[in-house]
């Protein structure tokens, strides 16, 4: 079945450090979302990748969206304490739902 | 955020017996999901609904039923709760399930089964 891993699993950094978290696909995608849960919070939409080599910023977030349309990335240049929580990437292949990574945790230290 | 509730929002319940979760939404969304959220395993997708009275399972549906009467309403139920359905369930919405639509999530219900 399909399957999205994403790595690390948690990270921690100093506040003003740049932050990574990588998702790989065992399966071509059609599209990449990715997702922000703050603790005790619910999952809240970021952005939506569908191009190849696709790059998309916001603000200090940058994506993209590999050559193959199989692995994706999330950067957060120079974090702040309020990107604290776990990204989730959730990739869809075709006309099948939308496949979740296990996340990443991230945790800043002021 | 979107106009979508979950009830109850935390529920103990004992092992056996049949436990019944709400979502429900103000958008009028065609699509309606139900993950649970559990440590090392991400968010994984149980039911979900296309339509009034349409419904699929989704990657971990064994134990768990659901039915959709109206739009606006999407029930998960729990046959005969296990301590293994110990877990924080969300309800998503999208407008359409094919591709390149965002879901919204609800505020999830904390659930643990004694």
């Amino acid at each position: 079945g399909q399957q999205v891993m994403q790595i690390p699993q948690y990270q921690h950094v100093q506040e003003g450090e740049d932050f990574t978290t990588y998702c790989n696909s065992s399966t071509t995608l059609s599209n990449i979302q990715w997702y922000k849960q703050r603790p005790g919070g619910h999952p809240v939409f970021l952005i939506q990748l569908v191009k190849s080599g696709e790059v998309k910023k916001q603000k200090r977030l940058t994506f993209q969206f590999g050559e193959a349309k199989k692995n994706s990335s999330l950067h957060i240049t120079a974090t702040q304490t309020t990107d604290v929580g776990t990204y989730f990437c959730a990739g869809q292949t075709g006309a099948n739902n939308l496949f979740f990574g296990t996340g990443t945790r991230l945790t800043v230290i002021p | 955020d979107a106009g979508i509730t979950q009830s109850p929002r935390h529920k103990v319940t004992e092992t056996g017996t049949p436990v019944t979760l709400r979502c429900h939404q103000t958008e009028n969304h065609r699509y309606m999901y139900w993950y649970r959220q559990d440590p090392g395993h991400g968010l994984r997708l149980i039911h979900y609904s296309y339509g009034v009275k349409d419904t699929d399972k989704g990657e971990v549906s064994d134990g768990y039923s659901v039915s959709r009467s109206k739009t606006e309403d999407f029930l998960l139920t729990l046959e005969s709760a296990t301590s293994s359905q110990t877990s924080v369930y969300f309800c998503a919405i999208s407008e359409s399930g094919q591709g390149y639509y965002e879901q919204y999530f609800g505020p999830g219900t904390r659930l643990t089964v004694t």
